[in-house]
């Protein structure tokens, strides 16, 4: 069973600052998506990276897929009060739908 | 284009009880999945549909059973409803991995 820790599991951080989260495993994935939940809601995808070593950017957010697809971390540049919610990564394999998801990160941001 | 709909939004029962939770994928995606979140954790795969097949099974107990319809439609039936079923219960469709899937907002099932 494939594992995906996050960190930190809690961040809060001034208006204007810049984060990064990080997921990890110590298997493979074939792919890994990024996910934004805010209370009561399902999670709504923000990425999905498949090559080992790939960046995506979505506005204000940079995605980066480990050279040997067992991480990935987002970053955040000048975060926003609307950037707050929990972020999760989660992998799935060829040939199999099911996703795993990490554990979560909590992020907070302060106006 | 409507999103993934979820049916009820909340519901309570009582433990012994069973339930079903219902689920409408986006027009066009004939992969319906489920997972079950408990609060403070990511969400957990219970099931996965494909074409009106079971695809994927999670690390749940037989109490716990699906089935998607002609029209790609899923329900979820817990029945014998313990207190640690309590969650929140996520469908999400898909056209296929890895293109990400688009989850509803969710049942939040409590059972006391």
């Amino acid at each position: 069973t494939q594992l995906l820790e996050q960190s930190p599991q809690f961040l809060s951080i001034q208006e204007g600052e810049n984060l990064t989260v990080y997921c990890n495993s110590s298997s493979v994935f074939s792919s890994l998506q990024w996910y934004r939940q805010e209370p009561g809601e399902g999670p709504v995808l923000l990425v999905t990276v498949v090559t080992g070593g790939e960046v995506k950017k979505l506005k204000r957010l940079t995605f980066q897929f480990g050279d040997a697809r067992k991480d990935s971390s987002l970053h955040i540049t000048a975060a926003q009060p609307g950037d707050t919610g929990l972020y999760l990564c989660a992998s799935s394999n060829f040939g199999n739908e099911k996703l795993t998801f990490g554990t979560g990160t909590r992020l907070t941001i302060i106006p | 284009d409507a999103g993934v709909t979820q049916s009820p939004t909340h519901l309570i029962k009582t433990r012994g009880q069973q339930v079903t939770l219902r689920c409408s994928p986006i027009s066009g995606h004939k992969s319906v999945s489920w997972y079950q979140q408990v609060l403070g954790q990511g969400p957990q795969f219970i099931f996965q549909y494909y074409e009106k097949e079971e695809r994927g099974r999670g690390n749940f107990p037989d109490r716990f059973s699906a089935r998607q319809f002609p029209n790609y439609s899923s329900e979820l039936n817990v029945n014998a409803l313990l207190l640690g079923d309590s969650a929140l219960y996520l469908c999400a469709s898909s056209i296929g991995q890895p293109y990400g899937y688009t989850f509803g907002s969710g049942t939040r099932l409590t059972v006391v």
